[in-house]
């Protein structure tokens, strides 16, 4: 049963452009979201993260928006840039200490 | 200041044989979690400790795996009898405190990657 999907295996966009990224989750107890980025041969490294009772969250190039009533949520790098190329997860909380993660999807940022 | 310490970082075993994944926490980081990647797979939770006690096991398999994190020293992660099932990656994560999953997130360390054979 997965939680947390992100259904996008794969994402290539433009050196400077909008890159977007997707995640949907099913369980309505969830009310903490985070995203990891994940270089090969590394571990996850902490985002951004944005609580239910917020719908937008902001740092820097990073922005996560947050749809309750779709049980969706996105990230949104702008501008991107080459090193933002890495496999970024999805993560979900229901505020103890275990996170329920999604299966990744892979950023390519073509030069 | 290092950060989450795991080692070894590849690890192979043959079947039958046990597993010891090590991990030490960033300096002053008192929770550990062990969460197992398989592959084409997201990270999976397995258990979260404190110092000298298992919070929640609830991602553990029943039987051949156990987890620990001593008053001193690293928490180890222990797979008896491996199969080739246990072929992934074992990441450990800390915090300093309860919240790990909210504003800031865990620390990750960089993984070992398991092979059985």
């Amino acid at each position: 049963d997965q939680q947390v999907k992100q259904n996008s295996p794969s994402l290539s966009v433009q050196e400077g452009r909008i890159s977007i990224l997707n995640c949907d989750y099913t369980n309505s107890m969830f009310d903490y979201f985070l995203w990891y980025k994940k270089y090969p041969a590394e571990g996850p490294t902490f985002l951004i993260s944005i609580s239910s009772i917020k719908d937008k969250n902001e740092d820097g190039r990073f922005t996560v928006f947050l749809n309750k009533s779709a049980k969706h949520l996105s990230l949104h790098i702008v501008p991107s840039q080459p090193g933002d190329s890495a496999v970024y997860f999805c993560a979900a909380s229901e505020g103890n200490e275990k996170l329920t993660f999604g299966t990744g999807t892979r950023l390519t940022i073509i030069p | 200041n290092a950060g989450v310490m795991q080692n070894p970082r590849h690890l192979v075993r043959r079947r039958g044989q046990e597993a010891r994944l090590r991990c030490s926490p960033m300096k002053g980081h008192s929770h550990v979690y062990w969460y197992r990647q398989l592959p084409e797979e997201g990270l999976k939770f397995m258990v979260y400790l404190q110092k000298e006690n298992i919070i929640d096991e609830s991602g553990m398999p029943k039987e051949r795996f156990s987890a620990e994190f001593p008053k001193e020293g690293p928490s180890i992660l222990r797979i008896q009898q491996v199969v080739r099932g246990d072929s992934a990656a074992y990441f450990c994560a800390s915090s300093p405190s309860f919240g790990g999953t909210t504003n800031y997130g865990y620390t990750f360390g960089s993984g070992t990657r398991l092979t059985v054979v």
